[in-house]
C-alpha cells in the first residue's frame, strides 16, 4: 500500500530555513498525482503550503509563496519542502500528502503521520 | 481568520444526527467542489467526503455531504463515540489560486 513518511529536524532556529522530506513508498511519484504539504500549528487548523507535480510544476499558498520552495526527486521517490526565514509562527505539525487534482478542485487522499517542527532559539 | 467559516464546536448524543456547516464565497464553494476531512485526536487528517458528496471507499454511509450555493454541510447520522473528532471543510479558491480550509469544528459526542 502507498505510504508517506515525513523526516527532518524537529527544531529550527528563527531566521533559518526549515527543510523537510517526504518519502513515498508503494507508488512511483513519476506515475502521476500531485504531492503536497499542509501544516497545522498546535491547537489550530490546517493550512495548505503548496503542491508539486512529478514534472516539477508547483502551486504555492500566496501567503507563503515568497518563502516556500517545494521540489521533487523522482530518483529517490521523494519530495521536499523548504521554508525560509522562519519565525515562531511557523511552529507546526507538517504533513505531506498525495493530491488528487480534478477540474473543480483537488483533495488530499493519503497523508503522512506528520512531523512537529518547533522554531526556537 | 479562515477563508471558509465553520462553527468551532458541535455536539450530539449517540444515535443522533448532527450537521456541520461550512460557509464560503463565489470564488471557492460557489464554483468548486467541497471536501471534508476528519481528524481523530492525535492523528493525521483523513479524507471523508470528496466532490461535495462522494465517500471514499471505507467511509461509512452515516457520513454525507451536500452543497448549496456558497455553503456546504456535513451530516453524520447514527452518531457514535468514535466520531468524536475535528472536522474540516476545504475547497479550491479561484481568487487566491490556492487550497483553502475551514477553521475546523470540534465534534463532541455526549
Amino acid at each position: 500500500q502507498v505510504q508517506l513518511q515525513e523526516s527532518g529536524p524537529g527544531l529550527v532556529k528563527p531566521s533559518e530555513t526549515l527543510s523537510l522530506t517526504c518519502a513515498v513508498s508503494g507508488y512511483s511519484i513519476s506515475s502521476g498525482y500531485y504531492w503536497g504539504w499542509i501544516r497545522q500549528p498546535p491547537g489550530k487548523g490546517l493550512e495548505w503550503i503548496g503542491s508539486i507535480y512529478h514534472s516539477g510544476s508547483t502551486y504555492y499558498n500566496p501567503s507563503l509563496k515568497s518563502r516556500v520552495t517545494i521540489s521533487v526527486d523522482t530518483s529517490k521517490n521523494q519530495f521536499s519542502l523548504k521554508l525560509s526565514s522562519v519565525t515562531a509562527a511557523d511552529t507546526a505539525v507538517y504533513y505531506c500528502a498525495r493530491v488528487t487534482r480534478e477540474l473543480l478542485g483537488w483533495y488530499f487522499d493519503l497523508w503522512g503521520r506528520g512531523t512537529l517542527v518547533t522554531v526556537s532559539s | 481568520q479562515s477563508v471558509l467559516t465553520q462553527p468551532p464546536s458541535a455536539s450530539g448524543t449517540p444515535g443522533q444526527r448532527v450537521t456541520i456547516s461550512c460557509s464560503g464565497s463565489s470564488s471557492n464553494i460557489g464554483s468548486n467542489y467541497v471536501y471534508w476531512y476528519q481528524q481523530l485526536p492525535g492523528t493525521a487528517p483523513k479524507l471523508l467526503i470528496y466532490r461535495n458528496n462522494q465517500r471514499p471507499s471505507g467511509v461509512p454511509d452515516r457520513f454525507s455531504g451536500s452543497k448549496s450555493g456558497t455553503s456546504a454541510s456535513l451530516a453524520i447520522s447514527g452518531l457514535r463515540s468514535e466520531d468524536e473528532a475535528d472536522y474540516y471543510c476545504a475547497a479550491w479558491d479561484d481568487s487566491l489560486s490556492g487550497q483553502v480550509f475551514g477553521g475546523g469544528t470540534k465534534l463532541t459526542v455526549l
